[in-house]
């Protein structure tokens, strides 16, 4: 256990299913990230929070819908993805900008 | 924009044999990390190093800030540490932006 958990562990859905992730720590980060990590290619940042407030959007299809309710909470809203959206998705928190990273076990997510 | 390049790619050792992997990166940063995530996907924070060598049992890294390199040690290797080795840094005056390298997969057979 690391602090950051994310549910759920696998996820398979349908290109017309809406369904979501859930990121949640209790360790007193301000920042909170959720990540795409596909075979072979670098590990890519989709959102950034701090303080509750979008600070980072990497140009994310909006297929994916993010919603930071409070400063333990995180969720990915999902809805009409692709077969390609298909991968592990991390979610983590850090202390301040980029210091004291923690990452979630990640969701396993296949697009049908 | 910054590049980061990690080597090698792949690394296969047995059991007990010491490693080096190495970061390179192409600009300035603020700070660079070092990450392992074993086979299951889960990323740990190995050393938060700017600058330096730091120690945590038989892992060390150093940091040579001036030239634009990382390298990450490990001694007497073990079954456990098998995974995926990533590097990662962030950029002056770029708050929450991490450039992550493509990672050395390392496997360590008993």
């Amino acid at each position: 256990e690391t602090g950051v958990t994310q549910t759920p562990r696998h996820l398979v859905m349908g290109m017309t299913n809406k369904k979501s992730l859930k990121c949640e720590q209790h360790l007193g980060h301000n920042a909170m990230y959720w990540y795409k990590q596909s075979a072979k290619k670098p590990l890519e940042l989709m959102f950034v929070y701090s303080l509750e407030e979008r600070v980072e959007n990497n140009s994310v299809p909006s297929r994916f819908s993010p919603e930071c309710p409070n400063s333990s909470h995180l969720f990915l809203h999902l809805h009409t993805l692709q077969p390609e959206d298909s991968a592990l998705y991390l979610c983590a928190s850090s202390q301040f900008s980029n210091y004291g990273y923690t990452f979630g076990s990640g969701t396993r997510l296949t697009v049908v | 924009g910054i590049q980061v390049e990690q080597s090698p790619p792949d690394l296969i050792l047995q059991e007990g044999a010491n490693s080096t992997l190495r970061c390179n990166f192409s600009d300035s940063v603020n700070n660079l990390q070092w990450f392992h995530q074993n086979p299951w996907g889960q990323l740990i924070n190995l050393f938060y190093i700017p600058s330096g060598t730091k120690q945590n049992g038989r892992l060390s890294a150093t940091t040579v800030a001036t030239e634009r390199y990382s390298l990450l040690y490990i001694s007497s290797s073990q079954t456990t540490d098998s995974g995926v080795y990533f590097c990662a840094v962030d950029r002056l005056n770029s708050n929450y932006q991490l450039i992550w390298g493509a990672g050395t997969k390392l496997i360590i057979k008993p």
